[in-house]
C-alpha cells in the first residue's frame, strides 16, 4: 500500500493550492479517505473526509467553505482544493486511508503547505 | 467536540523499562454499533505517523507485541512492556466514534533517559 501526496508549496495569503494523493496497492474505490494536517511542531488535526464514491464529504470547522475534498476513483487519486489560504493553514498535509472502519491504517509521506507573504 | 486528554505529555523512560500513556475522553467512545473507535498512533522524529493499535486493543500488522492497548468507556491506555530505542517519538490517541470532527489527543513525547 502506498499513498503519495503532492502539490504543496509556498503560497501567499488569500491564494489557492490543490493537493493530490495518489493511492496504490489497495482497492481505492472501496474506502473512505481523509486529510489530516500538522502545523510545524504541533499535533495532528483532522481536516476532511470523503466517502468511497465521493458523494459525501465532511470538514473541520476551520476549513469548511474554503477547502473542498474530492476523488477520482478511475485514477486512484484523492484531492484537496484549498482556497482563501491563511497563515494558520501552514502545515504538513497527510492523506489517510479508512479501511475496515478504522481510520489511519495507511498514511502518505505528507506534503508541506506554507502560507506566507 | 470530543476532547482527548493524554498524560503524561512528556515521558522519559529507561531502556528496557515499561511505559504507559493514558488517554481520557470527554465522553464515552462506544459507538451505536457497540464498537469503540479509539486508535493509537506513533510518530517517530521526521516521519509520518503510523498506526499501532486500532479499536482499543487490536495491534496493527508489523507492530511489535510489546505494544498493547486497553480501556473502555472514557479511559484508555497504551502500554509498552520494554522500551527500545526505536520507540522514541510522539504518541497520539484518536477517536473516530463521534464525528465530525475526528479528534486527537495532544500527544505524548517519549524519550530515553
Amino acid at each position: 500500500v502506498q499513498l503519495v501526496e503532492s502539490g504543496g508549496g509556498l503560497v501567499q495569503p488569500g491564494g489557492s493550492l490543490r493537493l493530490s494523493c495518489e493511492a496504490s496497492g489497495f482497492t481505492f474505490s472501496n474506502y473512505w479517505m481523509h486529510w489530516v494536517r500538522q502545523a510545524p511542531g504541533k499535533g495532528l488535526v483532522w481536516v476532511s473526509q470523503i466517502n468511497n464514491d465521493g458523494s459525501s464529504t465532511t470538514y473541520a470547522d476551520s476549513v469548511r467553505g474554503r477547502f473542498t475534498v474530492s476523488r477520482d476513483n478511475a485514477k486512484n487519486t484523492l484531492f484537496l482544493q484549498m482556497n482563501s489560504l491563511r497563515a494558520e493553514d501552514t502545515a504538513m498535509y497527510y492523506c489517510l486511508s479508512d479501511v475496515d472502519a478504522a481510520i489511519g491504517r495507511d498514511w502518505g509521506q505528507g506534503t508541506l503547505v506554507t502560507v506566507s507573504s | 467536540d470530543v476532547v482527548l486528554t493524554q498524560s503524561p505529555l512528556s515521558l522519559p523512560v529507561t531502556l528496557g523499562q515499561p511505559a504507559s500513556i493514558s488517554c481520557r475522553s470527554s465522553q464515552g467512545l462506544v459507538g451505536s454499533d457497540g464498537i469503540t473507535y479509539l486508535h493509537w498512533f506513533q510518530q517517530r522524529p521526521g516521519q509520518s505517523p503510523r498506526r499501532l493499535i486500532y479499536k482499543v486493543s487490536n495491534r496493527d500488522s508489523g507492530v511489535p507485541d510489546r505494544f498493547s492497548g486497553s480501556g473502555s468507556g472514557t479511559d484508555f491506555t497504551l502500554k509498552i512492556t520494554r522500551v527500545e530505542a526505536e520507540d522514541v517519538g510522539v504518541y497520539y490517541c484518536m477517536q473516530a466514534t463521534h464525528w465530525p470532527p475526528y479528534t486527537f489527543g495532544q500527544g505524548t513525547k517519549l524519550e530515553i533517559k
